[in-house]
């Protein structure tokens, strides 16, 4: 069970914005760990999305943006592709069990 | 660039252990962030352990300290995850991956299936 919560579904039609929260606490984004997101196509590996709240690695599109508020981050795709229909993860550090965390995981669809 | 190329496909019995490779190229291994991340079939992600850059220390998720060790052999470039006391419930992809912000580079997995 992970400290990270987000919601497991989210899903929009092409062109649409669709947002994926990550809730943590006081012990990770909380304590001002930075938040990562990946994105996991069916039967890949993972692959950074969104580094440090709001960098994107090169590559990116500018249509992925991530930011963090409080206890909570969030990761925003903007003119949803089908491409973009897959997993995704949010990432932090968490004190209180001395290591990373992964968020549950979102799986985005496109309609 | 970085790539990180992991060792085969694995089928254990319950009660063995496993050990995953994973060589880095393009790369020197001790200048990297090695970390491993399990992915059971239709889960979601978990980080079992990897290298703090903040006080170069190998830290491992509670969840598997005293099954999990951590190796790396600086002469091969090639890092090192074994598993022990298997059960069942191991059964996962195992991925190695690489960052200090983020992790940036990953292998491309590694199924260890435990069965008897």
């Amino acid at each position: 069970q992970s400290v990270l919560t987000q919601p497991p579904s989210v899903s929009g039609a092409p062109g649409q914005r669709v947002t994926i929260s990550c809730t943590g606490s006081s012990s990770n984004i909380g304590a001002g760990y930075d938040v990562h997101w990946y994105q996991q196509l069916p039967g890949t590996a993972p692959k950074l999305l969104i580094y440090g709240n709001g960098n994107r690695p090169s590559g990116v599109p500018d249509r992925f943006s991530g930011s963090k508020s409080g206890t909570s981050a969030s990761l925003a795709i903007s003119g949803l592709q089908a491409e973009d229909e897959a997993d995704y993860y949010c990432q932090s550090y968490d004190n209180s069990l001395s290591g990373y965390v992964f968020g549950t995981g979102t799986k985005v669809t496109v309609l | 660039q970085v790539q990180l190329v992991q060792s085969g496909a694995e089928v254990k019995k319950p009660g063995a252990s496993v050990k995953v490779s994973c060589k880095v190229s393009g790369y020197t291994l001790t200048e990297l962030s090695m970390h491993w991340v399990r992915q059971a079939p239709g889960k979601g992600l978990e980080w079992m352990g990897g290298f703090d850059p903040e006080d170069g220390e190998r830290i491992y998720a509670q969840k598997f300290q005293g099954r999990v060790t951590m190796t790396e052999d600086t002469s091969t470039d090639t890092a090192y995850m074994e598993l022990s006391s298997l059960r069942s419930e191991d059964t996962a992809v195992f991925y190695c991956a690489i960052g200090r912000n983020g992790m940036d580079v990953w292998g491309q997995g590694t199924t260890v299936t435990v069965s008897s």
